[in-house]
């Protein structure tokens, strides 16, 4: 299995607080990426990274930020967490970009109250 | 981005064959066929991808129709393991997935 650590696994907060949560891979690939899923909707992309630094924006971005300052690390911030944020969160990651498989973490599932 | 059309679920026994059907007749000259697949309350694991040609793996086979506007998963002896959400996506070469609703399949014993 890929080695993927995503925490907090689990966490209930409430309204207006920040959060953050963190993705941790061990296989030093190049791309990282946040997704979360909600009954109704699968699973949608939030933000990706390509590289240190180099993040890009995905189909569900507003009200979320991203930072990625070393290779293994990967952090999605919630500045002022809504009750509409509240879902599962997966990490994933890829060797290259194309057609290199993703591989994904086991999820986060995050409460807003 | 050529979407995909899947049915929303599916059958099986344990031990028989499965075939997991796509239909994805905008799909472009460059796009290759993704299959991932999600056991319940665990992130997506990847199962196989193709371009043209047939592909086999240890989980499943992908057969691809002739003029690439279908696919199949082929899971060759369904066990209870295999049961999970299987998503067909197609990939033109960008580093992100889009996926879809998928298709639930059941396992009976």
């Amino acid at each position: 299995d890929a080695g993927i650590t995503q925490s907090p696994r689990h966490k209930v907060t409430e309204t207006g607080t920040p959060v953050t949560l963190r993705c941790h891979q061990t296989e030093n690939h190049r791309y990282m990426y946040w997704y979360r899923q909600d009954p109704g909707h699968g699973l949608r992309l939030i933000h990706y990274s390509y590289g240190v630094k180099d993040t890009d924006k995905g189909e569900v971005s507003d009200g979320y930020s991203v930072s990625r300052s070393k290779t293994e690390d990967f952090l999605l911030t919630l500045e002022s967490a809504t009750s509409s944020q509240t879902s599962v969160y997966f990490c994933a990651i890829s060797e290259a970009a194309g057609n290199q498989p993703q591989h994904f973490g086991d999820g986060t599932r995050l409460s807003i109250l | 981005d050529a979407k995909t059309t899947q049915p929303n679920s599916m059958e099986s026994n344990e031990e028989e064959p499965v075939h997991l059907p796509c239909n994805h007749s905008t799909i472009s000259g460059t796009d290759y066929i993704h299959w991932y697949r999600q056991l319940p309350s665990q992130g997506p694991e990847y199962v196989i991808h193709g371009l043209t040609s047939n592909v086999n793996n240890r989980m499943a086979s992908l057969a691809i129709a002739e003029d690439r506007k279908s696919s199949t998963l082929i899971l060759h002896r369904a066990t209870l393991r295999d049961a999970a959400v299987y998503y067909c996506i197609l990939n033109s070469g960008y580093s992100t997935l889009t996926f879809g609703k998928g298709t639930m399949l059941l396992v009976s014993p």
